[in-house]
């Protein structure tokens, strides 16, 4: 079946430094993948995404690549912010199929200052 | 533009107890999908509505769960009667080009 494996937090980290999250996934045919992001006290929002193997998503100083060889979606940043702290999610979808969304169990980054 | 709401923001309630959650979706989303968080494992999807009607519903736990969406507008899920294992945390998510889905703040239930 789909599902999505991410590392498992908490991922502590000063400010400034570089940041890696990890997230592979197993589907069938050709998902779209997700990362979202929960602040505290907030609900989730969409940080980026790619519908293709070998794209880019990118937003705030984030980026992730679609990486079909290895099936994997690592969420990088060259260097965090104490306001960069949060939860991450990696999740999958079958647009067409199913539009359900698949989560990892998220990682909890803490950034200090 | 307001974006998705859930109400209430934090329920608590006796075990074999009824609660009923809220959500209003983004105006004109026909698209409406509800998942839930349990101790603080993956989000997990519960059901999918296109409009008022009930397009995958395959994520619901048990028939303890009733969901419905009247006049495809906002959407109730209601569990009956409430057990230990429903605690978590539920979103409800709303899109309309069903790529992108916006959520809400969420629904912290608790059941003692």
């Amino acid at each position: 079946g789909n599902s999505v494996t991410q590392m498992e937090g908490p991922v502590t980290l000063s400010e400034e430094a570089f940041l890696t999250i990890n997230c592979t996934y197993t589907a069938t045919g050709y998902p779209s993948l997700f990362w979202y992001v929960q602040y505290p006290g907030e609900g989730l929002q969409l940080l980026l995404k790619a519908t293709k193997a070998d794209d880019k998503g990118s937003n705030k100083g984030f980026g992730a690549t679609y990486r079909k060889e290895t099936t994997s979606f690592h969420l990088e940043k060259g260097s965090v912010q104490v306001s960069d702290s949060a939860v991450y999610f990696c999740a999958l979808s079958r647009p067409y199929n199913t539009d359900k969304l698949i989560f990892g169990t998220g990682t909890r980054l803490q950034v200090f200052p | 533009e307001a974006g998705v709401t859930q109400f209430p923001s934090h329920s608590v309630i006796e075990k074999g107890q009824t609660v009923t959650l809220r959500c209003d979706p983004i105006s004109g989303h026909d698209n409406l999908y509800w998942y839930r968080r349990v101790m603080g494992k993956e989000i997990k999807f519960l059901l999918h509505f296109v409009k008022e009607s009930k397009q995958d519903e395959s994520g619901m736990p048990n028939n303890r769960f009733l969901a419905e969406r009247t006049g495809g507008t906002y959407s109730t899920l209601k569990v009956q009667p409430a057990e230990l294992e429903d605690s978590g945390v539920y979103f409800c998510a709303s899109s309309q080009d069903r790529h992108e889905q916006y959520f809400g703040p969420g629904t912290r239930l608790t059941v003692t």
